[in-house]
């Protein structure tokens, strides 16, 4: 069945350094989103990706779509201690349900 | 304000118990869904609806049941058959279709007692 691979799936950095997290499936997507979930929060949608080798920001944020449609990564440049939280990938499986990635947790030391 | 309630937000069950987790919204969308979180994991589906009087069981679906008689409601029963019911629970609500992002309610965190 289809794989959805999440790393790291722990993440300290020191504020204002850099972070990256990556998300890597066994099939081809037609789109993939990510959430972030705050500590004892629920997951926030961020974004969607769906065109081959897209990439979008949002301010400090960078989701990028694999050219082969099968890996997307989230990069968080010069990070803050409101960053902090665990960061998920979601794929499509079938048409009506989505598969989570184990998500990607993030520490920020000030 | 338009959003996704959840109810109670812990809740602790007796051996043998069944007990029935609410999950309310009103943001008229079609499809609504129940996840399973256990601490440091990522989110396992248990069971999805995409229209009033129908749903489908996701990948945990053992020992859980639901019930989809409104649009607006999807409450998810935890019965005794399920031996490890200890996590958090979320239900989420979105547009139908394979594209629409998923709005999630604050969680209902159920122990055993």
């Amino acid at each position: 069945g289809q794989q959805v691979m999440q790393i790291p799936q722990y993440q300290h950095v020191q504020e204002g350094e850099d972070f990256t997290t990556y998300c890597n499936s066994s099939t081809t997507l037609s789109n993939i989103q990510w959430y972030k979930q705050r500590p004892g929060g629920h997951p926030v949608f961020l974004i969607q990706l769906v065109k081959s080798g897209e990439v979008k920001k949002q301010k400090r944020l960078t989701f990028q779509f694999g050219e082969a449609k099968k890996n997307s990564s989230l990069h968080i440049t010069a990070t803050q201690t409101t960053d902090v939280g665990t960061y998920f990938c979601a794929v499509p499986s079938g048409t009506y349900k989505y598969i989570f990635g184990t998500g990607t947790r993030l520490k920020v030391l000030a | 304000d338009g959003g996704i309630t959840q109810s109670p937000k812990y809740l602790f069950r007796k051996e043998g118990q069944n007990v029935t987790l609410s999950c309310e919204q009103n943001l008229n969308h079609d499809a609504m869904y129940w996840y399973r979180q256990d601490p440091g994991q990522g989110l396992r589906l248990i069971y999805y609806s995409q229209i009033v009087n129908d749903f489908q069981k996701g990948d945990i679906a053992e020992g859980y049941s639901v019930s989809r008689e409104k649009k607006e409601s999807f409450p998810l029963t935890v019965t005794s058959a399920q031996k490890n019911p200890t996590a958090f629970y979320l239900c989420a609500s979105s547009f139908q279709g394979s594209n629409q992002p998923q709005h999630f309610g604050d969680g209902t965190r159920l122990s055993i007692l």
